[in-house]
């Protein structure tokens, strides 16, 4: 399998755009987490699915952060709009009954 | 929330070092996990250990969840384990929920 896999890698926008970050899963789990990682706050849950159903959303930050799982193979975290403070490094897990397995992150600038 | 402390937050070692790392916590968990995330920002999941021994090569971790503390061995050390290593907890059985981290302690192998 070729792991949980993120798009984009690196991401540079204005404050005031929309970002939306993608990930895809590693297939037959039905756990996926996003995360967040600062130098300020380190590693945070920001929410977590299970069967592509919304389970636990009360790490996401404010209204502005909104998260969808339509199917089993694909979920996105949306940023509208993105303020300087969004900037991070943005994790997605997958996980079936124990480990938890990450891709590589996407790496969020807003200037 | 479920507080995660681990000990030392900085460990500089020459190659061939022996070391442990600790990772206590403030409430009962049913999923505890292992990570070391590389020089290249990407996490590896060493272990899932929620109670118990577990060994993987030169690495080796022991949950003890009634006094709330994990212990991570690695023995031998290589430049190649430089890195942050992260204790992770959680309250489900069975790795179903989101984790909450530690700050992480920083590892430095020197040749």
């Amino acid at each position: 399998d070729a792991g949980v896999i993120q798009s984009p890698r690196h991401e540079v926008t204005e404050m005031g755009q929309e970002v939306t970050l993608r990930c895809k899963p590693i297939s037959g789990h039905d756990y996926l987490f996003w995360y967040r990682q600062t130098m300020m706050r380190g590693l945070e849950l920001l929410i977590y699915f299970n069967n592509n159903v919304p389970i636990d959303d009360s790490g996401m930050p404010e209204d502005r952060f909104s998260a969808k799982m339509p199917n089993a193979s694909f979920s996105t975290l949306k940023i509208q709009p993105s303020e300087p403070r969004d900037s991070a490094v943005y994790f997605c897990a997958s996980s079936i009954m124990g480990e938890q397995y990450f891709g590589p992150g996407t790496r969020l600038t807003v200037t | 929330g479920i507080q995660v402390e681990q000990s030392p937050p900085d460990l500089i070692l020459q190659e061939g070092a022996n070391s442990t790392l600790r990772c206590n916590f403030s409430d009962s968990v049913n999923n505890l996990q292992w990570f070391h995330q590389n020089p290249w920002g990407q996490l590896i999941n060493l272990f899932y250990i929620p109670s118990g021994t577990k060994q993987n090569g030169r690495l080796s971790a022991t949950t003890v969840a009634t006094e709330r503390y994990s212990l991570l061995y690695i023995s031998s050390s290589q430049t190649t384990d430089s890195g942050v290593y992260f204790c992770a907890v959680g309250l489900s059985g069975g790795g179903a929920d989101g984790l909450t981290f530690g700050k992480g302690t920083h590892l430095i192998i020197q040749p």
